[in-house]
């Protein structure tokens, strides 16, 4: 059983480009979130879907955005970039069993984003 | 939003009780506290979850008082593998929401 993979695990871009990052869940689990962790932070929220809607977002600009499909797995699109969006980017899912936003969560690699 | 806060290091030797504490005045009422360890580089990996009380499994005990304003994570004999950086996870309340954040963490080192 496969747990959380993201793709890719690394990514250069410049100021000003638009990057795409993917994320599949564990086998039985519906819910999606999304973290960035600069260097020495920790992770921060970003947004949260379920039933391909975001439940929860951040203090994240709008040049986040995301989307989930139908078979729960999850895109992040950042617009714009700026030389602070390099960080890891971490995906985390978790089965919606107890209706909360912090039913356990279950963390992917990471996909690391350096912006030049 | 009130930050939720943690020690930032804490030093141990091999085979000793290490506590940390999560200090968390704002959580939200319906949400549970969740504990990771993490390496550099990787994911947050699971440790345990509680509600309120005293959760225990195979390798830590989580101690959550009843107002339920910080949690207490124990990792009982620690060894130099669990050197890490170690987080909570709560629901702060925000309005009528709450929202995902992590505690500042602490950066374990175990030394022989």
């Amino acid at each position: 059983d496969a747990g959380v993979t993201q793709s890719p695990t690394h990514l250069i871009k410049t100021r000003g480009q638009q990057v795409t990052l993917r994320c599949s869940p564990k086998s039985g689990h519906d819910t999606v979130s999304w973290y960035q962790q600069a260097l020495g932070q920790g992770p921060q929220f970003i947004f949260q879907y379920y039933e391909e809607e975001e439940r929860q977002r951040g203090n994240f600009p709008d040049r986040f955005s995301g989307h989930q499909f139908p078979n729960y797995s999850s895109e992040l699109n950042v617009n714009a970039l700026l030389l602070g969006d390099s960080a890891l980017y971490l995906c985390a899912s978790s089965p919606r069993l107890q209706g909360s936003s912090t039913d356990t969560q279950y963390f992917g690699p990471g996909t690391r984003l350096t912006v030049l | 939003l009130a930050k939720t806060t943690q020690p930032i290091s804490m030093d141990s030797y091999e085979g000793q009780e290490v506590n940390i504490t999560c200090s968390h005045n704002n959580i939200a009422t319906n949400d549970y506290i969740t504990w990771y360890q993490q390496f550099p580089s990787q994911g947050p990996r699971f440790i345990i979850q509680g509600y309120k009380t005293k959760v225990t499994n195979e390798v830590a005990s989580l101690f959550i008082p009843a107002d339920r304003k910080s949690s207490t994570l124990s990792l009982p004999r620690v060894s130099l593998s669990d050197t890490a950086v170690y987080y909570c996870l709560v629901g702060v309340r925000a309005g009528t929401a709450s929202k995902l954040t992590f505690g500042t963490g602490t950066r374990l080192q175990v030394t022989l």
